[in-house]
């Protein structure tokens, strides 16, 4: 089993639709990104958690740390949007990856 | 500041040979990652230099080596390449007091053919 599982893996919506992709660690740890990635590859980092929730613009994160969960939601989805989300945890002084979220936001 | 930088952007190597990537991190950043990501195994952590030193070590042969210089830039090397190294590299600095906030490099994209 993996340390941090992202679910769904792929995610098809339309323009406006709220978005939501859940991440599960079965790690300790002491901050949970969120990062996004283009086609292109380059990785750009969203939220980092250790507790709470963060929003950006409409971005919205979220962590439940007993639970060992958390979630990233888009509200108003935008073609724009469109990318691979990732959650990763820092643990053990590195960050285990999940295997990320592949979005399409259709016009 | 510029952003962590990566050359090359993109390499083709053949089976056997061996290749050098470098990064250059953030100025003021002492700490650099290296990660490797292929569909198969996503992303997954390769290890971590601090001041000249292999601080962390993620579970990869010892074909995967690096180093790190007193200007805190730091290279990557895999000898005897295999088709399965074929990956996008990506490299991270951090400051020393926020090692688990991140700031990625775009990449070297690796095709070993």
């Amino acid at each position: 089993k993996n340390e941090v599982e992202q679910s769904p893996q792929n995610l098809t919506a339309q323009e406006g639709e709220f978005i939501t992709i859940n991440c599960s660690y079965s790690v300790g740890i002491s901050a949970l990104h969120w990062l996004q990635q283009h086609p292109g590859g380059g990785i750009v980092s969203l939220f980092m958690l250790s507790s709470g929730k963060k929003k950006h613009g409409r971005l919205i994160a979220t962590i439940n740390i007993q639970e060992k969960h958390s979630s990233l939601h888009i509200t108003a989805s935008h073609p724009r949007d469109s990318a691979v989300y990732i959650c990763a945890v820092w643990s053990n002084y590195q960050l285990i990856w999940g295997a990320g979220t592949k979005l399409i936001i259709k016009p | 500041k510029a952003g962590v930088t990566q050359t090359p952007r993109y390499l083709i190597k053949t089976r056997g040979q061996q290749v050098t990537l470098s990064c250059s991190p953030i100025s003021g950043h002492r700490s650099v990652s290296w990660y490797q990501q292929t569909p198969g195994q996503g992303l997954q952590f390769l290890f971590e230099y601090f001041s000249e030193t292999q601080r962390n070590k993620g579970n990869f042969p010892g074909r995967f080596s690096g180093r790190q210089f007193s200007n805190s830039r730091s290279e990557m090397n895999v000898s005897t390449l295999e088709l399965g190294d074929s990956a996008l590299y990506l490299c991270a600095s951090s400051f020393e007091g926020r090692r688990e906030t991140q700031y990625f490099g775009p990449g070297t994209r690796l095709l070993v053919l």
